[in-house]
C-alpha cells in the first residue's frame, strides 16, 4: 500500500478555500485516492474518492495530476464546522485498501 | 441516510475481563471492519470480515481478539482478557462488495460512532 505524506496541521479563516495536498510517490496503477474527515470522538467519514483528473461532489473537489503522485483536496468556503482531521488514503479499493492504518492526517483549524 | 450503529457508546471494564463490542452494519453491505483509535493517535485497522470469515487482519489482532457475525445483522468484536492498553475508541465500519465489474460503485467504508472502551 502506497505511503502518503500530508501536512500535520493547517489553519484557515472562515469563508476561504482550503487546499490540502497529499503526496503518494509510489502509487500503483490500481490505486485510488480517498479522503476521509474525522471530528473528535467520531468515526471517520468518507469525503471523496478519485483515480485521475478531477472529481467533484457536493462537499469537496479532488484534483489529481497526470502522474498521480500527489492529490489535492479542495474545500470551498470553509466554515467552523469543517474543523476536523482530514486523512488521505491510497490503495486499491478492490484489494483491501480499507485495511490500512489511516496515518496522522491533517488537522484543519478554521478560525472565525 | 443508512448508518452503522455501535453499542455501547462507552464501556468500562476491569483488566482481565472479557468485553463484547457490538455493531450493526449497513444492511446491504457485505464487508465489515473493526478499527481502533487510541486517544490522540492514528486510526488503526484491526480486521476485515467477508462471507462469514476473516479476510484480513493486522498484527494488533492477536489471539485475544475475535469477531463474529452471530446473526444476519450484528457484527461483534470480542476481547477475551482486556489489558490496560486496550483502552481506545473502537470503530466498526462496513462497505459494499468490491468488484471490478462495478467500477462506478462507491467502495468507501461507512464508520459507526464508535465505542469508547476504558480498561481499569
Amino acid at each position: 500500500l502506497a505511503k502518503t505524506t500530508q501536512p500535520i496541521s493547517m489553519d484557515s479563516y472562515e469563508g476561504q478555500e482550503v487546499n490540502i495536498t497529499c503526496s503518494h510517490n509510489n502509487i500503483a496503477t490500481n490505486d485510488y485516492i480517498t479522503w476521509y474527515q474525522q471530528f473528535p470522538s467520531q468515526g471517520p467519514r468518507f469525503i471523496i474518492q478519485g483515480y485521475k483528473t478531477k472529481v467533484t461532489n457536493e462537499v469537496a473537489s479532488l484534483f489529481i495530476p497526470a502522474d498521480r503522485k500527489s492529490s489535492t483536496l479542495s474545500l470551498p468556503r470553509v466554515s467552523l464546522s469543517d474543523t476536523a482531521v482530514y486523512y488521505c488514503l491510497v490503495g486499491d479499493p478492490y484489494g483491501g485498501y480499507q485495511k490500512v492504518t489511516f496515518g496522522i492526517g491533517t488537522k484543519l483549524q478554521v478560525i472565525p | 441516510e443508512p448508518e452503522v450503529t455501535q453499542t455501547p457508546s462507552h464501556q468500562v471494564t476491569q483488566m482481565g475481563q472479557e468485553v463484547i463490542l457490538r455493531c450493526v452494519p449497513i444492511s446491504n453491505h457485505l464487508y465489515f471492519y473493526w478499527y481502533r483509535q487510541i486517544l490522540g493517535q492514528k486510526v488503526e485497522f484491526l480486521v476485515s470480515f467477508y462471507n462469514n470469515e476473516i479476510s484480513e487482519k493486522s498484527e494488533i489482532f492477536d489471539d485475544q481478539f475475535s469477531v463474529e457475525r452471530p446473526d444476519g445483522s450484528n457484527f461483534t468484536l470480542k476481547i477475551r482478557s482486556t489489558k490496560l492498553e486496550d483502552s481506545a475508541m473502537y470503530f466498526c465500519a462496513s462497505s459494499h462488495l468490491r468488484s471490478r465489474d462495478r467500477v462506478n460503485m462507491n467502495t468507501e467504508a461507512f464508520f459507526g460512532q464508535g465505542t469508547r472502551l476504558t480498561v481499569v
